[in-house]
């Protein structure tokens, strides 16, 4: 595998579930990065990741929770999400978190019934 | 603060014609600029970037840049499109600590 990987690519949750979604990045980067994109608004960053540290978090509601055991992989837990959530949300990476070329994963598309 | 603005929700254009897709951006410090494409069911791929020297900038795809100072515009072009160039575009400002801010994208569609 190379790149930035993300799974599960599609994922429906009802309200009350919890589910993570998973990121690992291979190219030997320190910092990783979790986006929303949504329908018709701009790319949106929640949490960023340098060194298995958090440094960014964007005013992300508590029900979005990262974790970054190593700098190869990060997770988003989901639990009690709202329909409004429903969105793509992309990883990506960078060399460090003031590296300015950002490799994204493919995404995952979340659809929350 | 800083902000991006893509001037075109949606470009449609003919196979082998030219196309320019705009994009302004506003900060109050220098800033490096950035365009990604993103294919459908895809992430967000690297175009090209301007960080500091010539202003126009070559990218993959045959994609170009030109960073406009005076006008605060970093235009994309590319003098003949393919099908396989459609897709989303999405123009981004780094200020010098690496936060970033993406426009909300433009869709380009190449119609045979």
């Amino acid at each position: 595998e190379t790149g930035v990987t993300q799974t599960p690519r599609h994922l429906v949750m009802g309200m009350t579930n919890k589910k993570s979604l998973k990121c690992e990045q291979h190219l030997g980067h320190n910092a990783m990065y979790w986006y929303k994109q949504s329908a018709k608004k701009p790319l949106e960053l929640m949490f960023v990741y340098s060194l298995e540290e958090r440094v960014e978090n964007n005013s992300v509601p508590s029900r979005f929770s990262p974790e970054c055991p190593n700098s190869s992989h990060l997770f988003l837990h989901l639990h009690t999400l709202q329909p409004e959530d429903s969105a793509l949300y992309l990883c990506a990476s960078s060399q460090d978190d003031r590296d300015l070329e950002q490799f994204f994963g493919p995404g995952t598309r979340l659809t929350v019934l | 603060a800083q902000s991006v603005t893509q001037l075109d929700s949606q470009v449609p254009v003919f196979e082998e014609a030219p196309v320019e897709l705009r994009c302004n951006y506003s900060s109050s410090v220098s800033v490096y600029l950035f365009w990604y494409v993103q294919y459908p069911n895809q992430g967000l791929q690297l175009l090209l970037k301007y960080l500091s020297g010539s202003t126009l900038v070559k990218g993959i795809n045959g994609f170009e840049a030109e960073f406009n100072k005076s006008q605060t515009s970093f235009h994309l072009r590319k003098p003949s499109v393919h099908i396989s160039d459609t897709a989303e575009y999405f123009c981004a400002v780094s200020d010098r600590a690496g936060k970033s801010t993406f426009g909300d994208g433009t869709t380009l569609t190449v119609k045979p």
